[in-house]
C-alpha cells in the first residue's frame, strides 16, 4: 500500500508568482485534503476534492484553487503569492463515506515566498 | 463552530518523566471523532489515535494512554517513560459531524536525555 506523495518537497518562489503543488492519493482513497500550516501554526483547512469537485473550502481567498484527477491525485494551484502564503501544505486522503477515517498525510510541500 | 485549544505550547522533560499533554474541544455537534497526530522535524503528520464521541473508554498502546472525558470537554495525552525519539509537535484535532477536521496549535514536547 502507498502511502500520500506530494511534491517537490521544497520550494522558492518571488511575491506576485503562481506556484502548483502535486499529491498522490494513498491507494484506495477517494477524497483528497489541503491543509496550510504556518510556521508555529496547526494546520488550517484549505479546501476538500472529492470526485473531482470542490468539497468544502476553508477560509482562504480564491486565488487557491485545486483540481483533483480521475486517478484521485491533486493539485493545489495558488496565484499572485503573497509573503505571507510561505508555509508547509499538507496533503491528505481520506475514503469519503468513511467517517471515521483518519486522514493519511504526505510529508507536505515547504513553500517559501520572497 | 469548533475549536480545539493546546494550552501547553512546549513542554521540557528529561528521559523517563511521564508527561500529559492537555486538549480542550468545543463542538456542538453530539457525534464527532477526536485525534492526535506527531509531527517530527522532518514535517510529516503521523497519526497516533482516533477516538469517537460514543467511546469514553481511556486508551493503552504502549507507553501511550489517552484520556477522553466528555464532562470537561478534554482529549488528554500521556506518555510514559518518556523518551528522546518522542521530541515532536504534537497535535490535538477535532472532526465533527461531516465537517473538516480542526486542528490545535500543537504542543511542542522536548525530550532531553
Amino acid at each position: 500500500e502507498t502511502g500520500v506523495t506530494q511534491s517537490p518537497t521544497h520550494l522558492i518562489k518571488t511575491r506576485g508568482q503562481q506556484v502548483t503543488l502535486r499529491c498522490s492519493s494513498q491507494s484506495g482513497h477517494n477524497t483528497v485534503s489541503w491543509y496550510q500550516q504556518a510556521l508555529g501554526q496547526g494546520p488550517q483547512f484549505i479546501f476538500q476534492y472529492y470526485r473531482e469537485e470542490e468539497n468544502g473550502r476553508g477560509n482562504f481567498p480564491p486565488r487557491f484553487s485545486g483540481l483533483q484527477f480521475p486517478n484521485y491525485s491533486s493539485e493545489l494551484n495558488v496565484n499572485a503569492l503573497e509573503l505571507d502564503d510561505s508555509a508547509l501544505y499538507l496533503c491528505a486522503s481520506s475514503q469519503k463515506g468513511e467517517f471515521d477515517s483518519p486522514l493519511h498525510f504526505g510529508n507536505g510541500t515547504r513553500l517559501t515566498v520572497t | 463552530a469548533q475549536k480545539v485549544t493546546q494550552a501547553q505550547t512546549e513542554i521540557s522533560v528529561v528521559e523517563k518523566e511521564d508527561v500529559t499533554l492537555d486538549c480542550v474541544y468545543e463542538t456542538r455537534d453530539t457525534t464527532y471523532y477526536l485525534f492526535w497526530y506527531k509531527q517530527p522535524p522532518s514535517g510529516e503528520l503521523v497519526f497516533l489515535i482516533r477516538r469517537n464521541s460514543f467511546d469514553e473508554q481511556n486508551e493503552i498502546s504502549g507507553r501511550y494512554s489517552w484520556n477522553f472525558q466528555k464532562s470537561t470537554s478534554s482529549f488528554n495525552f500521556t506518555i510514559t517513560a518518556s523518551q528522546v525519539v518522542d521530541s515532536a509537535v504534537y497535535f490535538c484535532a477535532l472532526l465533527p459531524g461531516y465537517s473538516t477536521l480542526t486542528f490545535g496549535k500543537g504542543t511542542m514536547l522536548l525530550v532531553s536525555p
